[in-house]
């Protein structure tokens, strides 16, 4: 079965600084992978998702992510934090063929710090 | 386009009280549906999915259950309430046509409080 997990269910940067966060993935069949963020009391909204193609996927609001086969990684990056990414960051992916279920991760909650 | 509606935004229910939890899609056909339950700090947990009308999968026994009584609703029910039932509920759907790609579309959420 599909796992995915994220490194640190905490993270803080300073305004202007580099965001990265962490995703791994289990499966040996390279799933679609997507980055969710979730401001408070309000649902998931997809940031960026890679399926197949260009493993370097551009998003909105700034931010990309890398889909890197050999390391089973999916990590998100936005080179310049800004005080409006403080916000709670999924990683999910695909659980495999015949399966409509997106395995999510533990979540990532960014803080920015001005 | 697509819109998804979850109501009642906020809930405050006394334990033991039923429940009832609705959201419904606009601008699609025959979606995959989900409910979800996020709890403090603890994640996404997918509670119940369903492929069609009447056709609900279960993830996680537990005191709710969930109906699909047209194409693009799905209720969220409980007879009797826990304390531990409190949480924020999301609802997602997914497109079955062919150009799958898994992804979900999530609803803005109940937040649920059991006192």
């Amino acid at each position: 079965a599909q796992s995915v997990t994220q490194l640190g269910s905490h993270v803080s940067v300073s305004e202007g600084a580099l965001v990265l966060l962490r995703c791994n993935y289990s499966s040996s069949v390279p799933p679609y992978l997507f980055w969710y963020v979730q401001y408070p009391n309000q649902g998931l909204q997809l940031l960026l998702k890679y399926t197949t193609g260009a493993t370097l996927v551009k998003g909105i609001n700034g931010f990309e992510a890398e889909f890197k086969k050999s390391e089973t990684s999916f990590h998100l990056t936005k080179p310049s934090a800004h005080m409006s990414d403080a916000a709670e960051y999924f990683c999910a992916a695909s659980s495999g063929a015949g399966s409509y279920q997106l395995t999510f991760g533990k979540g990532t909650k960014l803080s920015v710090i001005p | 386009s697509q819109t998804i509606h979850q109501w009642p935004a906020t809930l405050v229910q006394p334990v033991g009280s039923p429940l009832s939890l609705e959201c419904t899609v606009e601008g699609t056909s025959n979606p995959n549906l989900y409910w979800y339950r996020q709890a403090a700090g603890r994640g996404l947990q997918l509670l119940f999915y369903s492929v069609g009308i009447g056709q609900i999968s279960s993830e996680v026994p537990q005191n709710l259950s969930a109906s699909r009584p047209q194409d693009r609703q799905f209720i969220l029910s409980s007879k009797k309430l826990l304390l531990s039932d409190s949480g924020f509920y999301l609802c997602a759907w997914t497109s079955r046509g062919q150009l799958i790609n898994y992804e979900q579309y999530f609803g803005p959420g109940t937040r649920l409080t059991v006192t």
